[in-house]
C-alpha cells in the first residue's frame, strides 16, 4: 500500500523553541493532509486540514498561530509549534488519503521541558 | 456530528480466549470503517479495512463486521496470544478524502 513518512520521530525541546514536523507522501500525490494529535491514553484528535495551494482548517479549539500548518507541495506537509510549552507535549501523527483509504505516518513524540 | 464509541473500554482475558470488541458510530452515511492496533507508545497499525458495501472482512485470527444500517462494527480476535496486547482502535471516514473519526479505543490485555 502507499506509504507516509514523518520526521522526526521523535523530539525534545525546550519551552519556548519551535519545532518543525514534517508530513510526506512518498509514493502517491495528496492534495489534502491530516493532523492528529493524541495525549497519553486518549485516542487521536483531528487538529487540522492541510490543503495544498490554500490555507489550512483548524478544528475548534486549536490555535492556528500556535499551530502553522504549510502544505508545500503535493506530497509534503509541515506542522510548525511556535514557541512550544510542556502541554504541548504530545504525539502528532498525519494521514494523506487516496481514493481507497487513508494511510498513516508512524508518528512524532514531542517532548517539551 | 458523527460520534464514535468503543465497548469496553478495557478488556483483560486469559491467553486462548476467544474476543470481540465492539464499534458503534451515530451517523450511518460512511465511506468506509477500519480497524487499527496501536502498541503503546507507537503508531497506528491498520488490521482491517471493511468498505460500506461489504459486511465483514477477515485477516488470519481476525475477522471484523460492519452492520452499516445500525451504526456497528465487531472485531472478532480468535485464540488470543499475549501479542495481541495493545489498544485497538476503530475509525470511519464519510467519503474517500475526508478525516478519520477516531473511537476511545480498546485496551486489551492477554494474560499468559
Amino acid at each position: 500500500g502507499a506509504v507516509v513518512s514523518q520526521h522526526p520521530s521523535r523530539v525534545i525541546c525546550k519551552s519556548g523553541t519551535s519545532v518543525k514536523i514534517e508530513c510526506r507522501s512518498l509514493d502517491f500525490q495528496a492534495t489534502t493532509m491530516f493532523w492528529y494529535r493524541q495525549f497519553p491514553k486518549k485516542s487521536l484528535m483531528l487538529m487540522a486540514t492541510s490543503n495544498e495551494g490554500s490555507k489550512a482548517t483548524y478544528e475548534q479549539g486549536v490555535e492556528k498561530d500556535k499551530f502553522l500548518i504549510n502544505h508545500a507541495s503535493l506530497t509534503l506537509s509541515t506542522l510548525t509549534v511556535t514557541s512550544a510549552h510542556p502541554e504541548d507535549s504530545s504525539f502528532y501523527i498525519c494521514s494523506a488519503p487516496t481514493s481507497s483509504e487513508q494511510f498513516f505516518g508512524p508518528g512524532t513524540r514531542l517532548t517539551v521541558l | 456530528k458523527q460520534e464514535v464509541t468503543q465497548i469496553p473500554a478495557a478488556l483483560s482475558v486469559p491467553e486462548g480466549e476467544n474476543l470481540v470488541l465492539n464499534c458503534s458510530f451515530t451517523d450511518s452515511a460512511i465511506y468506509n470503517l477500519q480497524w487499527f492496533r496501536q502498541d503503546p507508545g507507537k503508531g497506528l497499525t491498520s488490521l482491517l479495512l471493511i468498505q460500506s458495501s461489504q459486511r465483514e472482512q477477515t485477516s488470519g485470527r481476525l475477522n471484523a463486521s460492519l452492520d452499516k444500517s445500525s451504526g456497528r462494527s465487531t472485531l472478532y480476535i480468535a485464540a488470543s496470544q499475549p501479542g495481541d496486547s495493545a489498544t485497538y482502535l476503530c475509525a470511519v471516514v464519510k467519503t474517500s478524502y475526508d478525516k478519520v473519526i477516531f473511537g476511545p479505543g480498546t485496551s486489551l490485555s492477554v494474560i499468559p
